[in-house]
C-alpha cells in the first residue's frame, strides 16, 4: 500500500542536541512537506519540497534544517537551536503544489527531556 | 493575520445528528479547499478536496464552498460516535502552500 512513513513515533531529546525525523513516501508524490502541531495552535509549515535538492522554508524555520536529495526521502533536523521543540511533527507529500490535496505520515512526538 | 479561522469547540451533538463545520477565509487567491479528520495523536486523514465554488458529496459527507463569502461548510450526516475527532480545514492556491484553521473539535455522543 502507498503511504507516508514517519519515525520514530515517539522521540526524546536532551539539551543541546540534534536531532532527525525521518519521512519516506512511496506514493510518487513530487512535493513534501513539514509541519509542527502544538495544542491550540493548528499546524504551522516548517519546510516543504517541491522537487529533488529544492527546498523551501515555511513560517517557522528557525532552528529546523532538511534536506531532499531523493524523492522518496525529507528527513528533519531539530538543532539545538530550536529552543521550543517539543511538539508533534507531521510529514506530508503531495502531487505538485497540493494538488489533490496532501497525504500526511502519522506523526513524531518529540520531547526534550 | 489570520488567514483561515474554525470555532475551535468543542461542539457536542447526539448521534445521528447532522453536522455542520464552518470555516472562514481571508486570502481571495484561495481557490482549493481541503477538509481533514485528525484522531487523538494521529496524522490528519484527507475527507474532501474541493476547487472553487459549489458543493461535494462523498458518502455522508458533504463539502461547500462559497468564495463570495469566504466561508467553508463541512457537512455530517447520520453522524457516528467514530466520527468525534478534529476537523481541519484549509485552504490554497497557485503557487502556495495551503494554509490550515486550527481545527474544530467534535464530540458525537451516543
Amino acid at each position: 500500500d502507498g503511504g507516508i512513513t514517519q519515525s520514530p513515533k515517539y522521540l526524546f531529546r536532551k539539551e543541546g542536541q540534534n536531532v532527525t525525523l525521518s519521512c519516506e513516501q512511496n506514493l510518487n508524490h513530487d512535493a513534501m512537506y513539514w509541519y509542527r502541531q502544538d495544542p491550540g495552535q493548528g499546524l504551522r509549515l516548517i519546510y516543504y519540497s517541491q522537487i529533488v535538492n529544492d527546498f523551501q522554508k515555511g513560517d517557522i524555520a528557525e532552528g529546523y534544517s532538511v534536506s531532499r536529495e531523493k524523492k522518496e526521502s525529507f528527513p528533519l533536523t531539530v538543532t539545538s537551536a530550536q529552543k521550543n521543540p517539543t511538539a508533534f511533527y507531521l510529514c506530508a507529500s503531495s502531487r505538485t503544489q497540493g494538488a489533490y490535496g496532501y497525504t500526511f505520515g502519522s506523526g513524531t512526538r518529540l520531547t526534550v527531556v | 493575520q489570520k488567514e483561515v479561522e474554525q470555532d475551535p469547540g468543542p461542539l457536542s451533538v447526539p448521534e445521528g445528528a447532522i453536522v455542520s463545520l464552518n470555516c472562514t477565509y481571508s486570502n481571495s487567491a484561495f481557490q482549493y479547499f481541503m477538509w481533514y479528520r485528525q484522531y487523538s495523536r494521529k496524522g490528519p486523514e484527507l475527507l474532501m478536496y474541493t476547487y472553487s465554488s459549489g458543493n461535494k458529496e462523498d458518502g455522508r459527507f458533504t463539502a461547500q464552498v462559497d468564495k463570495s463569502s469566504k466561508y467553508i461548510s463541512l457537512f455530517i450526516r447520520d453522524s457516528q460516535p467514530s466520527d468525534s475527532a478534529t476537523y481541519l480545514c484549509a485552504g490554497g492556491g497557485q503557487g502556495f502552500s495551503f494554509i490550515f484553521g486550527k481545527g474544530t473539535r467534535l464530540l458525537v455522543k451516543p
